[in-house]
């Protein structure tokens, strides 16, 4: 069985410093990772995903993860925290064709201190 | 193109009220997902479908039930809410293929007095 787990509930950084939010999952196969983010009150959208094209995969503004196989980890960075980027952020995981729901993570709050 | 729609977008219920959530999706997409949504408990799978006229269970179905009768619908029905109901909910909806994303709704705010 899959699962994920993100490291951190709360992540709070200052406004243009790094953003590091960290996501390791555990899948018997080959999976598909996603980074969705929530803003407050929103639905949810999608950031990237990461399906075996590369292990670097870029999204929407400015976001970016590395798959890292070794370590089983699906870390989404940025180089510079926006105030906008504060926001729920979930990493999914997804391993078959979609009879196997996909497994979403606890999820990470991000504060951007101004 | 909507997307995924979810009416309605906010409700009040009173212990024992029945109601139906409905999402509707104009992607064509085969597979549909309920989610509810607690602070600090992410989002857990209530019912899915993998196509018209099948549903499944998710991790948190006891006191839901759903139906799939027209491939872009997929209705979430409470019978007897409860306050334990109160949570946002959402709806999601994907393609086929294991890469394919989650295409959410915007959520119905659900509120059992």
């Amino acid at each position: 069985a899959q699962s994920v787990t993100q490291l951190d509930s709360h992540v709070s950084v200052s406004e243009g410093t790094p953003v590091l939010l960290r996501c390791n999952y555990s899948s018997s196969y080959s999976p598909s990772l996603f980074w969705y983010v929530q803003h407050p009150n929103k639905g949810l959208q999608l950031l990237l995903k990461y399906t075996s094209a590369a292990t670097l995969v870029k999204g929407i503004n400015g976001f970016e993860a590395e798959f890292k196989k070794s370590e089983t980890s699906f870390h989404l960075t940025k180089p510079s925290a926006h105030m906008s980027d504060a926001a729920e952020y979930f990493c999914v995981v997804s391993v078959d064709s979609g009879n196997t729901p996909l497994v979403f993570g606890k999820g990470t709050r991000l504060s951007v201190i101004a | 193109n909507a997307g995924v729609t979810q009416t309605p977008k906010f409700r009040v219920l009173k212990t024992g009220q029945s109601m139906t959530l409905l999402c509707a999706q104009d992607m064509n997409h085969e597979y549909m997902y309920w989610y509810r949504q607690d602070p600090g408990m992410g989002l857990r799978l209530i019912h899915y479908s993998v196509g018209e006229g099948t549903t499944a269970k998710g991790e948190v179905p006891d006191g839901y039930n759903v139906s799939r009768l027209k491939k872009q619908n997929f209705l979430l029905g409470l019978e007897s809410a409860a306050p334990s109901q109160t949570s946002v909910y959402f709806c999601a909806s994907r393609p086929t293929g294991f890469n394919s994303p989650l295409h959410f709704g915007n959520g119905t705010r659900l509120t059992v007095t």
